[in-house]
């Protein structure tokens, strides 16, 4: 049973560019969740994604965006990147209908902006 | 906006002693969630906890919740060198939807 994975690994950035993170939720699995987090903090929730829309949104500005595709897959896009855009972004994967909502995290994206 | 507290930050035990983790948080939950992380690792999950007086064990680790108090501890037991990790509590709004993570308290376990 494959878990939560990401792509990519890592990734190196210059300030002003774009980048797209991609996950792919646990099987059985229709919901995914976005986080950043910070070194040396704990995680910050970005949005989610439910039936290809965005369901709930976490404090951050319009440069984050995200996209969830029919295969329940997500992206997440970063447009005009700043310094402190540097963080782990983790991918978390759930089930709506559950009676609790578990969330099993995805390896996460290093990404550091340069 | 919901606020999760944990204490403390930094923990430096040595091996075979207990120690135990406090998570407060600010508003009405009945749903708590511990999580494990190894440095530049993902979170693992460890412990659900759904309802007042819960508890969990698993190994050296015992979780429990108190919902009146707004209140999670995770209590280690004669600890060892591989429970040094950084452990987060997370809580929901029972909806369903984003988690509100702690602060974190990295554990050091000395021989």
């Amino acid at each position: 049973d494959a878990g939560v994975t990401q792509s990519p690994t890592h990734l190196i950035k210059t300030r002003g560019q774009q980048v797209t993170l991609r996950c792919s939720p646990k099987s059985g699995h229709d919901t995914v969740s976005w986080y950043q987090q910070a070194l040396g903090q704990g995680p910050q929730f970005i949005f989610q994604y439910y039936e290809e829309e965005e369901r709930q949104r976490g404090n951050f500005p319009d440069r984050f965006s995200g996209h969830q595709f029919p295969n329940y897959s997500s992206e997440l896009n970063v447009n005009a990147l700043l310094l402190g855009d540097s963080a782990l972004y983790l991918c978390a994967s759930s089930l709506m209908r559950a009676p609790y909502n578990e969330q099993f995290f995805g390896p996460g994206t290093r990404l550091t902006v340069l | 906006e919901l606020k999760v507290e944990q204490n403390p930050l930094f923990l430096s035990m040595q091996e075979g002693k207990n120690y135990t983790i406090y998570c407060n948080y600010s508003t009405t939950s009945d749903r708590l969630y511990w999580y494990r992380q190894d440095p530049g690792k993902s979170l693992e999950s460890l412990f659900v906890l759904l309802s007042n007086g819960a508890v969990k064990q698993e190994g050296r680790l015992m979780a429990s919740l108190d919902t009146k108090a707004r209140l999670s501890t995770l209590h280690i037991t004669a600890a060892v060198h591989d429970l040094s990790a950084t452990y987060f509590c997370a809580v929901d709004r029972n909806t369903g939807n984003q988690f509100y993570f702690g602060t974190g308290t990295s554990l050091t376990v000395i021989p």
